[in-house]
């Protein structure tokens, strides 16, 4: 159980133009999803939290009108990058915690998404 | 504002060897501790999870981590290195009793020889 999915895995752009990352809880309900942004060989860095039905939060630095987020379902979140340039390549991760879930604060990953801008 | 620290950027063990990863984590009150483990190119994998109770963890795939309040860490463990666990780890802390964010230290590399 608590299985993420994420689509599409990997995906190349040219500059200019929007991706759209989907993220998928297949087996609990999210009540709140989690995208984060890893650079090559760093850690992972929270960009904003999306609880459903309301507006994400997003983290200090992050740029809400650049990085389009929507949690529509219990089941579904999407990262929308607007305008994307080469600086915006990078590996975006997603992460889920259930509705009641047992053991607190854990969040389930979905497997990332590497976008690529040229 | 709470942290983690990873102090060892890279480490390499030889297969059979044993294993110790460091964490060090800053926080206010008792945090919910978490590792991961993240193999190239792929999300996160949890290995284990430390909310309260007994101080030793054990995790999948073999992997142990013992939480020290008194010096604020939670090390994870094992006991004898397959080639197959090279991959990133990562420590992460997070606010009990729910809240959202999770803070990841920079990364532990491991290195396994053959």
């Amino acid at each position: 159980g608590a299985v993420v999915s994420q689509h599409p895995s990997w995906v190349i752009c040219k500059s200019g133009t929007s991706v759209k990352i989907e993220c998928r809880s297949l087996d609990f309900q999210a009540t709140t999803m989690f995208w984060y942004r890893q650079f090559p060989k760093q850690s992972l860095m929270l960009m904003a939290t999306s609880n459903e039905g309301s507006k994400a939060t997003y983290e200090q630095g992050v740029e809400k009108d650049k990085f389009l987020i929507n949690h529509a379902s219990l089941t579904l979140s999407t990262l929308t990058v607007t305008s994307a340039h080469p600086e915006d390549s990078s590996f975006y991760i997603c992460s889920a915690r259930g509705v009641n879930q047992a053991g607190g604060n854990e969040q389930f990953f979905g497997p990332g998404t590497r976008l690529t801008v040229l | 504002a709470q942290s983690v620290t990873q102090p060892d950027i890279h480490i390499t063990v030889s297969e059979g060897a044993s294993l110790e990863l460091r964490c060090n984590y800053s926080y206010g009150a008792t945090p919910y501790l978490f590792w991961y483990v993240q193999s190239p190119g792929q999300g996160l994998q949890l290995l284990l999870k430390y909310f309260s109770g007994d101080t030793l963890v054990q995790g999948i795939k073999g992997f142990e981590a013992e939480f020290k309040r008194s010096q604020s860490s939670f090390n994870l463990r094992k006991p004898s290195v397959h080639w197959s666990d090279a991959a990133e780890y990562f420590c992460a802390v997070g606010p009990t009793g729910g809240g959202n964010k999770l803070t990841f230290g920079t990364g532990t590399q491991l290195k396994v020889e053959l």
